[in-house]
This record gives C-alpha cells, sequence and structure tokens, in this order.
C-alpha cells in the first residue's frame, strides 16, 4: 500500500534562508508521480512541482527544487530564498502510475518563515 | 489561465439535510477528483472520474455519490449529513495522459461545508 511520510510537523527559516522539507514514501509501483502542494492560511491548495519515479533529473521550478533519492524513496523540497510568502502549510503527494486515480497526502509541514 | 471552479464557497446546513457541491474543471481536463479535508487534516481522496465514468473510489461514505456529467462539471451528493462532515471539499482536474501519474492536479478554492 502506498504511503507518505512528512516527519516536520512544523519548521522555522530566516527570511532569505533556503528551508528543506522532509517526505519519505511507500509504493510497490515502479510507476509513480510525487506533488508538492502549498496550502497557505486562506486555504486554497497551489500546485509546487512534481517529480515522476522514471526522471532522471531532480525537478526544479523557481525557488523550489526537489531533492529526488529514488533508493531512499524520499523527495524533499527545497526552498531557496524564504520569503515571509513563504508561511503555509506543505503537503506531499503521490500518486502510482498503471492508470491509478487515487492521490494521497502527507499529514503536512507547518512552515514558518521569520522576518 | 482558467482555474478550477468550485461552488459554493461556504455552506451552511444542518444535521440530517442534504447538500451539493458544484466542481467546473479546467477547460480540456477529462479527470475530476474529490477530497475532503478536516481542520488540521491532510486531503482524503474519496472519489475521481475520468472521461464520465467513476475512475477510482477511496473513503467515500455510502451517504455520499459524486457523478460527472457530459460537460465535463462534476457534482458531489452528499445526505444525511453528519457532524463529522464538517470539513473543506476541495475538487480538481487533470488531464490524463498515457503517462498518467505526470499531470498535477490542481485543485479549486474548495468549499468550506459547516453542519450546525
Amino acid at each position: 500500500a502506498q504511503k507518505i511520510t512528512q516527519t516536520q510537523p512544523g519548521m522555522f527559516v530566516q527570511e532569505k534562508e533556503a528551508v528543506t522539507l522532509d517526505c519519505t514514501y511507500d509504493t510497490s509501483d515502479p510507476s509513480y508521480g510525487l506533488f508538492w502542494y502549498k496550502q497557505p492560511s486562506s486555504g486554497e491548495m497551489i500546485f509546487l512541482i512534481y517529480q515522476g519515479s522514471y526522471d532522471q533529473q531532480n525537478a526544479t521550478e523557481g525557488r523550489y527544487s526537489l531533492n529526488f533519492q529514488k533508493a531512499r524513496k524520499s523527495a524533499n523540497l527545497v526552498i531557496s530564498a524564504s520569503q515571509l510568502g513563504d508561511s503555509a502549510m506543505y503537503f506531499c503527494a503521490m500518486r502510482e502510475g498503471g492508470g491509478g486515480f487515487k492521490t494521497i497526502f502527507g499529514a503536512g509541514t507547518r512552515l514558518f518563515v521569520k522576518a | 489561465a482558467a482555474g478550477v471552479i468550485q461552488s459554493p464557497r461556504h455552506l451552511i446546513k444542518e444535521k440530517r439535510e442534504t447538500a451539493t457541491l458544484k466542481c467546473y474543471p479546467i477547460p480540456r481536463h477529462d479527470t475530476v477528483y474529490w477530497y475532503q479535508q478536516g481542520p488540521g487534516q491532510d486531503p482524503q481522496f474519496l472519489i475521481s472520474f475520468y472521461e464520465k465514468m467513476q475512475s477510482d473510489k477511496g473513503s467515500i461514505p455510502d451517504r455520499f455519490s459524486a457523478q460527472q456529467f457530459s460537460d465535463y462539471h462534476s457534482e458531489l451528493n452528499m445526505s444525511s449529513l453528519e457532524l463529522g462532515d464538517s470539513a473543506l471539499y476541495f475538487c480538481a482536474s487533470s488531464l490524463r495522459t498515457a503517462k498518467d501519474s505526470n499531470q498535477p492536479q490542481h485543485f479549486g478554492d474548495g468549499t468550506r461545508l459547516s453542519i450546525l
């Protein structure tokens, strides 16, 4: 069965510094996609970055990069040059391939950016 | 760019009443997903539809049903509402491809349902 684990309930980072949010996953399917979403206090769910299980390179989107270590089954999100607006809940999610639609989410990490 | 539209944004109901939530996916997206997010919880997958057919089912109670219509919009029907149904309900949409797992789901702003 697929599973997502985010072990950091809360994280603090100083503005302009980088921060890494941890995510480990478990699946027996060789084909899967990993996603990170940001949920501000206003409630909407914002897609940040995607990593496919067959992708050779780590995904990057602006200040977001995904440190994908397939053998360790980890997909950590790195946010560079943190901004006050980055304060939010961050969810790691996974969807298995092979025609599956179900997506599971981790428990989330709440990031606080300090001025 | 057009996003996923959900209505209503807020809904207040009493126990044992019914509710209908609507979702309009991003144009040309053929897959719709429904999630329930309780206070302080992660989103829980309820159900999905691909090309108007139910494609996968998660932890959706029997009191809930959903469908996707010919114009690809979807509705989540909830009956015999309970206090525990109070949550944020998200709809998401994506475009299915041969490598489906690599298509991100784009979420609507959610419907906040409160049961009194």
